[in-house]
């Protein structure tokens, strides 16, 4: 079956300008989670969804990144004002449910930079 | 709350040699453990978990893993490298943040280079 698709696969933009960035999880999926991954960073947790729940936004860095997630599918990341230091690989992961034993699947990520 | 530790950021083995990826976790109660791999531009791949059942765990391309509570570890094997092995690889904790809902924790990762 599909696994987590992300797009774009890359995005260049100029600083100030605003991007979203888009994950559709597999099918079924009720969990979906945001990281981002920056050179010679580990893998920063940014923000999660559960169904109907309210998103746990504790990664969240500013006010200038946001996301939602739509009909509790598809979700989009959007960062605002950007800065070169939010250049980096943004990864989507989905899981069926929040149990400490399900394993997440992850998309290819979207490499995005900031000139 | 959990934490988890790769004990080496860098590892190289000669193809066709045994490849050992360490990892050292810290848990409260008992955890769920997962092994990823990366591959550049590409999203992590789940290798294996442990979730409480048998303790040596197998997973995908020839890697297994073997929980050891007494030493809190979780090691990555692979008795013969291979090219393709080449990537980055995640120890991953699962912790408990709230009744139900749990959240990774994931280690700094450990680069594996292959020599020809």
């Amino acid at each position: 079956g599909a696994g987590v698709s992300q797009s774009p696969s890359n995005k260049v933009t100029e600083k100030g300008k605003d991007v979203e960035l888009r994950c559709d999880p597999i099918s079924g999926h009720t969990a979906l989670y945001w990281y981002r991954q920056s050179l010679g960073q580990g893998l920063e947790f940014l923000i999660y969804f559960q169904g109907n729940s309210a998103p746990d936004k504790s990664g969240l860095p500013s006010d200038r990144f946001s996301a939602e997630r739509t009909g509790g599918s598809v979700s989009t990341l959007t960062i605002q004002r950007t800065q070169q230091e939010d250049s980096a690989v943004y990864l989507c992961a989905s899981s069926v449910g929040t149990g400490g034993n399900q394993p997440q699947h992850f998309g290819d990520g979207t490499r995005l930079s900031i000139l | 709350a959990q934490s988890v530790t790769q004990l080496d950021s860098h590892v190289s083995v000669s193809e066709g040699t045994p490849v050992l990826l360490r990892c050292n976790y810290s848990s409260s109660y008992s955890p769920s453990l997962f092994w990823y791999v990366q591959h550049p531009n590409k999203g992590l791949q789940l290798l294996l978990k442990y979730t409480s059942a048998a303790t040596l765990v197998k997973g995908i391309n020839g890697f297994e893993a073997e929980f050891k509570k007494s030493e809190t570890s979780f090691h990555l094997t692979k008795p013969s490298a291979h090219m393709s092995d080449a990537a980055e690889y995640f120890c991953v904790v699962s912790d408990l943040i709230n009744s139900g809902t749990y959240k990774y924790i994931f280690g700094t990762g450990t680069r594996l280079k292959v020599l020809a």
